[in-house]
């Protein structure tokens, strides 16, 4: 079964400080896409960043970037110098194509709060 | 440039009343998909469309029917509700050969 678990169900980190969210994923593809989507209160879904499972080097956007270990099935997000902005549900996903369509999997989300 | 539009916003339904949330994208996408959040569960999907005038079922299809009407809408009608279908419901849409899906804003839906 292709899963995506997210271990951590809330975490809180200070402002200015930096944290990391865990993702692990099982799939028995080889060629996918990984996502960390996230979910302020307002509840709009906004993509934070993106990595192909053929890359080796890991992807950054800004004050995010992920740590990848294919080998682990491992995709955590890094978050530097957390800002009260980041407050949101974080959730990471995959893609698998199925039926030469693409399917993706959503793990349950992890709350971040970023205290002032 | 609105991107993808959901109404409505927000719906009370009693059990067994009928309702269909509407979807519309203006990006031209081909592929149109329904998920629901549900706490702790994270975002399932419902059913999808890879072009106009085809369906598929997702993970959750049961209690649900979609219509791809054209290119731009993808509807989710609820037949005869019932409170397990209290949900956060999202519409997105994806342009072919482009791996990223863009969301709408979601519509709470609460039965009782």
């Amino acid at each position: 079964a292709q899963t995506v678990t997210q271990s951590q169900p809330e975490m809180s980190v200070q402002e200015a400080e930096t944290v990391t969210l865990s993702c692990t994923y099982d799939t028995s593809e080889s060629n996918y896409y990984l996502f960390w989507y996230k979910q302020p209160p307002s509840r709009q879904m906004i993509l934070v960043i993106r990595q192909e499972a053929y890359k080796q080097q890991n992807a950054t956007e800004n004050r995010f970037s992920v740590n990848f270990q294919k080998a682990a099935k491992s995709f955590s997000l890094k978050i530097s110098d957390s800002q009260l902005g980041d407050t949101a549900m974080y959730f990471c996903a995959f893609i698998l194509t199925v039926s030469g369509t693409y399917k993706y999997i959503f793990g349950t989300g992890t709350r971040l709060k970023v205290l002032a | 440039n609105a991107g993808v539009t959901q109404t409505p916003k927000f719906q009370v339904l009693k059990t067994g009343q009928s309702m269909t949330l509407q979807c519309a994208q203006d990006m031209n996408h081909n592929s149109m998909y329904w998920y629901r959040q549900d706490p702790g569960m994270g975002l399932r999907l419902i059913y999808y469309s890879a072009s106009e005038g085809t369906t598929d079922k997702g993970e959750v299809p049961n209690g649900y029917n979609v219509s791809r009407l054209n290119k731009r809408e993808f509807s989710l009608r609820l037949e005869s509700a019932a409170p397990s279908q209290t949900s956060v419901y999202f519409c997105a849409s994806r342009r072919t050969g482009s791996y990223e899906q863009y969301f709408g804003p979601g519509t709470r839906l609460t039965v009782t």
